[in-house]
This record gives C-alpha cells, sequence and structure tokens, in this order.
C-alpha cells in the first residue's frame, strides 16, 4: 500500500519560516493536500492541488510538490500556528494520509 | 453555509452494534463524495471509505474493508457509518468530510468536515 511519510515534530521561531514535508514514492505525479488540525477540533484544509489556498486561508501558507515529496511552508509563522499538520494523496481511488507532523512555536 | 452535523458521542460494549451519522446542509448532497475518517486518541488520520450519496458507490480503504459498512440516505441528506461487532481498539472519534470534487482522487481534498463523533468501546 502507499505511504506518505512525515517527520514527527518541526520547531519554529515565531516570525521565521517553517517548513514540512511529505514523501512519498513519485508523489509529485499526483497532487497533494494538507490539513491544520488544533487540539480538540477538527482538521481544516489550508492547502489543496499542492499548492492552491482554499478561500480564508492566509497568504503565509503555501505548498509544492516535485519528484517524492511535497512540502507545506509557513512564511512568518505565528503562534496561531501551532498545530498538527498532516499531508493526503491519493493510491488510485483511495485516499492516504500522512503519519502527521507536531509544529511548535517556540 | 457548507456544514457536516454528526450524531453525538457513543459508549457501547464490546460486541455491540453502532451506527453513526453525518448529515450535510447548505450543498447539493448528493454532488459530492462523503469520506470517513478515523483518529485513535493521540493519533493520527486515517481513511476509511467514501460513498457518493448521489449513487450509493462505496469505496473502502483495504484496511477497513469488512470491518465498517457507509451508507447514505440522500433523502434526508445523511451518510452513514456503522459496525455490526464492536471491538475495544475501535475506540476513536470518527470524522465526517465532504470531497471537493465530483469526481474521487487526483486533485481532490476534503473542504468541509465534520465535528467528530467519540467512539468508546469498553466492557
Amino acid at each position: 500500500s502507499y505511504e506518505l511519510t512525515q517527520p514527527p515534530s518541526v520547531s519554529v521561531s515565531p516570525g521565521q519560516t517553517a517548513t514540512i514535508t511529505c514523501s512519498g514514492d513519485k508523489l509529485g505525479d499526483t497532487y497533494a493536500c494538507w490539513y491544520q488540525q488544533k487540539p480538540g477540533q477538527s482538521p481544516l484544509l489550508v492547502i489543496y492541488q499542492d499548492a492552491k489556498r482554499p478561500s480564508g486561508i492566509p497568504e503565509r501558507f503555501s505548498g509544492s510538490n516535485s519528484g517524492n515529496t511535497a512540502t507545506l511552508t509557513i512564511s512568518g509563522t505565528q503562534a496561531m500556528d501551532e498545530a498538527d499538520y498532516y499531508c493526503q494523496a491519493w493510491d488510485a481511488s483511495t485516499g492516504v494520509f500522512g503519519g502527521g507532523t507536531k509544529l511548535t512555536v517556540l | 453555509e457548507v456544514q457536516l452535523v454528526q450524531s453525538g458521542a457513543e459508549v457501547r460494549k464490546p460486541g455491540e452494534s453502532l451506527k453513526i451519522s453525518c448529515q450535510g446542509s447548505g450543498y447539493s448532497f448528493t454532488s459530492f463524495w462523503i469520506v470517513w475518517v478515523r483518529q485513535m486518541p493521540g493519533k493520527g488520520l486515517e481513511y476509511m471509505g467514501i460513498i457518493y450519496p448521489g449513487g450509493s458507490d462505496t469505496r473502502y480503504s483495504p484496511s477497513f474493508e469488512g470491518q465498517v459498512t457507509i451508507s447514505a440516505d440522500k433523502s434526508i441528506n445523511t451518510a452513514y457509518l456503522q459496525w455490526s461487532s464492536l471491538e475495544a481498539s475501535d475506540t476513536a472519534v470518527y470524522y465526517c468530510a465532504r470531497h471537493h470534487l465530483s469526481h474521487v482522487g487526483g486533485g481532490g481534498a476534503f473542504d468541509t468536515w465534520g465535528q467528530g463523533t467519540m467512539v468508546t468501546v469498553s466492557s
């Protein structure tokens, strides 16, 4: 079965750029999306189709996808961005989530 | 406003059956796929399966095939997730979400989520 691998944790200082990666075999040949989940809340879509932002998502969130790696970048990270982040892609018609990355804003 | 509202928390004993629900509003319920996602305590998101309420086409993740049943009643804009015999390992929060494209797969994302249903299975 298809697997997506994320680092368990990433730390960033306020105002700096956070980068979260998601690796999978030939991931760049398909689309990736990203979800943010804060404690006790439902996931929130922040990036879809590699780099598109849903309405209401701040411009500091951006995405890219090439080769075997999709990347979520948060520029000018704020304390409110501290959360778990999950990548997601499709293996044929079955969805696959990455294991999640806990972003800590120190 | 597009919204998915899930049924409330449930507590069951091992071996019991259960059906939880997810009601959509604010959009054409029969035009978008609905996915079910499991989140075990302290763990990540797991894709369970997806249904097209307009035609009841249902597809399961191999990990959940045969373990749960996904269904929908388009007359009341509601999707369901059910178990015939619960186990303690089914204890989790279950989310439904809307797939934002009319076709499943490449490019599709889950743009609206329900609030989650906590299912606790304990003797």
